[in-house]
């Protein structure tokens, strides 16, 4: 089975500091991606990578950076938290894109981040 | 305009009936794929059923079924003989053309009645 997994569960930060949200897939995956889910607006797409030091801005990427040094690894980073960066962030992974196919996003548990 | 609309926050369901959760979508792309994943309180997406838009037959995997109106541009999900496990948030998801990301709806929360 795909292993998405997520370093942190839950996070509490303070506003202004540097937060850092891993994710590490096994199946040698080439996409990987961070949503973030916030209610009522279900999941919004902050930034993917295709391949290892490749990335792309999703729909909302102000406030965010990503690193992708490994295949494997992908990582969120929140150079000055805010508040409004409360959310659950989810990583997730998949090969890459056919055209006809299911082509399926394997997502990790989540990581809740709260900032105060 | 929203790519994937969802306009049920909340549904509830008895035990054992079949259930319909919403979905609309709007793309100009010839080729789409439709998902649908389930997220339970733990927190994890699940992925449900997937309906490309070239597909002629109505996805569907065990209880799910995934029907699809190209024309009115739906994909609702159909839930049949509904369990408490059941109990979860939906979302409905779209992939255009050779785009690598899915596009998330707002998602619809079910609530299984005992």
């Amino acid at each position: 089975d795909v292993k998405v997994t997520q370093s942190s569960r839950y996070l509490v930060k303070r506003t202004g500091e540097k937060v850092f949200l891993e994710c590490v897939q096994d199946m040698d995956h080439e996409n990987m991606f961070w949503y973030r889910q916030d209610p009522g607006l279900g999941l919004r797409l902050i930034y993917f990578s295709y391949d290892v030091k490749m990335k792309e801005k999703g729909d909302i990427p102000e406030g965010y950076s990503v690193s992708r040094e490994k295949k494997e690894r992908f990582s969120l980073i929140l150079e000055s938290a805010s508040t409004n960066q409360t959310s659950m962030y989810l990583c997730a992974s998949s090969r890459p894109t056919r055209v006809s196919g299911a082509n399926v996003l394997t997502f990790g548990a989540g990581s809740r981040l709260t900032v105060l | 305009a929203q790519k994937i609309t969802q306009t049920q926050p909340g549904m509830f369901v008895q035990e054992k009936e079949a259930v319909t959760l919403d979905c609309t979508y709007d793309t100009s792309d010839q080729s789409y794929g439709l998902f649908w994943y389930k997220q339970p309180s733990s927190g994890e997406m699940i992925f449900l059923i997937y309906q490309g838009s070239y597909d002629e037959q109505n996805a569907t995997e065990g209880r799910y079924s995934l029907n699809f109106q190209k024309a009115r541009k739906s994909a609702n999900l159909v839930i049949s003989a509904s369990q408490l496990g059941d109990s979860a948030m939906y979302f409905c998801a779209m992939r255009e053309g050779s785009a690598r990301q899915l596009t998330f709806g707002s998602g619809t929360q079910l609530t299984v009645l005992p």
